[in-house]
């Protein structure tokens, strides 16, 4: 079975400021890598994700992440935030086992952009 | 528009009563899921279905029961035995394997 540790709940940060959002994963098999993004009351959508290749992986809005095998992680960051990114981030893990996509998520991290 | 469409956005259920969520999605996928949503517990899957007329367990199936008879519909009940229903309840679709999945926007179940 897979885990996603999301050691951080909140991270509060002001505009035009960097930011990265840590995410560490756990898992016997290889896996495929995403992070949602979550506005108050809605649903999830797709930021970016990670199946193969560059370990460099860029999303929407300005945002990145990158893969890290040995150290299992895959941390967002975006170099610049704005009042707008203010939201709710999830990572995810897919385990590569040809039995379906089931993701197993983190618990999230809140984003506060502060002016 | 091709997308994931929930209802209702809110619902509110009595002691003892079974509810319906409805999940419908027109992007023609063959995989669909029902996540809930609690504070600080990030999303955990109840049902999925791969395919029409097939669905397995999730991890915290228990209290629920879905359908899939059709490929655009998966609804989800939430039965008198799920004693703490109180939570935001997330459908979402895709192909099945290594690909993005789909959210609705979400419907909110309260209790009475």
């Amino acid at each position: 079975a897979q885990s996603v540790t999301q050691l951080d709940s909140q991270v509060p940060v002001f505009e035009e400021a960097p930011v990265e959002l840590r995410c560490n994963y756990s898992s016997s098999v290889s896996v495929y890598l995403f992070w949602y993004v979550q506005y108050p009351n809605q649903g999830l959508q797709l930021l970016l994700k990670y199946l193969s290749g560059s370990t460099l992986v860029k999303g929407i809005n300005g945002f990145e992440a990158e893969f890290n095998k040995s150290q299992t992680s895959f941390h967002l960051r975006k170099p610049s935030v704005h009042i707008s990114d203010t939201a709710e981030y999830f990572c995810a893990v897919e385990a590569v086992t040809g039995g379906g996509n089931k993701l197993t998520f983190g618990t999230g991290t809140q984003l506060k952009v502060e002016l | 528009d091709g997308g994931i469409t929930q209802s209702p956005k809110y619902l509110f259920r009595k002691e003892g009563q079974n509810v319906t969520l409805s999940c419908e999605q027109n992007l023609n996928h063959d995989a669909m899921y029902w996540y809930r949503q609690d504070p600080g517990q990030g999303l955990r899957l109840i049902y999925y279905s791969q395919i029409v007329n097939d669905f397995q367990k999730g991890d915290i199936a228990e209290g629920y029961s879905v359908s899939r008879e059709k490929k655009e519909s998966f609804p989800l009940t939430v039965t008198s035995a799920q004693k703490n229903p109180t939570a935001f309840y997330l459908c979402a679709s895709g192909t099945g394997f290594q690909e993005t999945q789909y959210f609705g926007p979400g419907t909110r179940l309260l209790v009475l």
